[in-house]
């Protein structure tokens, strides 16, 4: 039990699509990261929230983004779903932006795109 | 691009064995981890290490930062069906100290009673 929580855990959507993933970090935890982990794949950086500025992205489109808020929730947004997306989306808390703050992930949200 | 490759991709063992996962680049990293993921949850941290030659162990896990520090081995004695799970390492790219973490694609351990 990591105190990371994340909606739904699973999703079913349409290509061309729109979709919000949800996590709700730990309390006190002002930097949340968001991974995309394909089947048999470790998980690869989308992008981190600290303080609800974007502070760092990896190799991913603008159809990408996210949000942070105040209340140490956050959500992922992807538009004009692809086939690709298909993939298990991990959320980590820390208590700040540095690799060696030690990052706690939810359990995941598994979408599919059909 | 830093990457970090993870051997072997898929290990079976009997309970008691041991074994060894390695995980190499080519690429200075400035500190590495260890995770352990189960099916249907996010990865859990086991380790982090940060000196070059750091050896650090937790219970039946030994875990090693090489000298260069562009590699890192995680061994286990006598491994137990608990055990089985995926393991990744990571690391934040480049020298700095960046949130961003580069993932190994992952070690998948099945350890058969």
């Amino acid at each position: 039990e990591t105190g990371v929580t994340q909606s739904p855990t699973h999703l079913i959507k349409t290509r061309g699509q729109q979709v919000t993933l949800r996590c709700s970090s730990q309390s006190g935890h002002n930097t949340v990261s968001w991974y995309q982990q394909a089947l048999g794949q470790g998980p690869q950086f989308i992008f981190q929230y600290y303080r609800e500025e974007e502070n760092g992205r990896g190799n991913f489109p603008p159809r990408f983004s996210g949000l942070q808020f105040p209340n140490y929730s956050s959500e992922l947004n992807v538009n004009a779903l692809e086939l690709d997306d298909s993939a298990l989306y991990l959320c980590a808390s820390s208590l700040g932006p540095g690799a060696l703050a030690e990052a706690f992930f939810g359990q995941g949200t598994r979408l599919t795109v059909v | 691009t830093q990457l970090l490759e993870q051997s072997p991709q898929f290990l079976s063992i009997q309970e008691g064995e041991n074994l060894t996962v390695y995980c190499n680049s080519s690429s200075v990293f400035s500190s590495l981890q260890w995770y352990r993921q189960e099916p249907g949850e996010g990865p859990v941290l086991l380790v982090t290490v940060v000196t070059g030659g750091e050896v650090k162990k937790l219970k039946r896990l030994t875990f090693q930062f090489g000298d260069a520090r562009k590699d890192s081995s995680l061994h286990i004695t006598a491994a137990q069906p608990g055990d089985t799970g995926l393991y990744l390492c990571a690391g934040p790219p480049g020298s700095g100290n960046t949130g961003k973490l580069i993932f190994g694609q992952g070690t998948t351990l099945q350890v058969k009673p």
